[in-house]
């Protein structure tokens, strides 16, 4: 399975100004994708990031509020901007395993004041 | 229409005791995906068992075996012999095709609580 960190692990932000999480991955993968998972709730895909071409959004999040890059095959971005208190989650990125099960960072928790 | 359900929100069990705990889903693709992840309390996402639309037996992985019903569209997830540390939360999900690709989806979600 591909190790995956993400930085920062947690950070504590006001309410307008914008966060860029890091997800980087220990080896070469065609696909990233990028979750949120509100306070007691589940995980929904924000995005899936492929190299070299614009990010896929799912319904309910846009690329102004949520841009993403992806610059090669082991890194990418997520950047949660114009920040309000209900963007407060944990944002994970993941990469597909060999069944297409879901390798996940250590997530990022975010808080908004 | 929800997707992947999971009807207990939360679960006891004794230690050293099985549990079972539910999920069903909603699909009309032929080819799909089934999984169960665990969320301990320091939020990472654990992958734990995988099973394919296609596959006549049963997966297990360890302690965990998925009890795969495909008639019925359920999923179930069975621990044997509980240990504390499995006091976790538990999350179904399908990988299913989407607009552009493949897209997993997940459930609620159930809390288990492991009672020594």
């Amino acid at each position: 399975s591909a190790v995956i960190s993400q930085k920062p692990s947690r950070d504590i932000c006001q309410r307008g100004t914008s966060l860029t999480i890091q997800c980087q991955v220990d080896s070469q993968v065609t696909m990233m994708f990028w979750y949120r998972q509100q306070p007691g709730q589940s995980l929904t895909l924000i995005a899936t990031a492929n190299q070299g071409s614009e990010a896929t959004y799912e319904s309910g999040f846009v690329i102004d509020k949520f841009p993403i890059s992806r610059p090669n095959l082991t890194f990418s971005t997520l950047t949660v901007s114009n920040m309000s208190p209900e963007d407060s989650s944990i944002y994970l990125c993941s990469v597909d395993g060999p069944r297409y099960e879901q390798y996940f960072g250590p997530g990022t928790r975010l808080t908004v004041t | 229409a929800q997707k992947i359900t999971q009807t207990q929100p939360g679960m006891f069990v004794q230690e050293k005791e099985a549990v079972t705990l539910d999920c069903t889903y909603d699909t009309s693709d032929q080819s799909y995906g089934l999984f169960w992840y665990k969320q301990p309390s320091s939020g990472e996402m654990i992958f734990l068992i995988y099973q394919g639309s296609y596959d006549e037996q049963n997966a297990t992985e360890g302690r965990y075996s998925l009890n795969f019903q495909k008639a019925r569209k359920s999923a179930n997830l069975v621990i044997s012999a509980s240990q504390l540390g499995d006091s976790a939360m538990y999350f179904c999900a399908m990988r299913e095709e989407n607009t552009g690709g493949f897209k997993t989806i997940f459930g609620a979600g159930t809390r288990l609580f492991v009672k020594a």
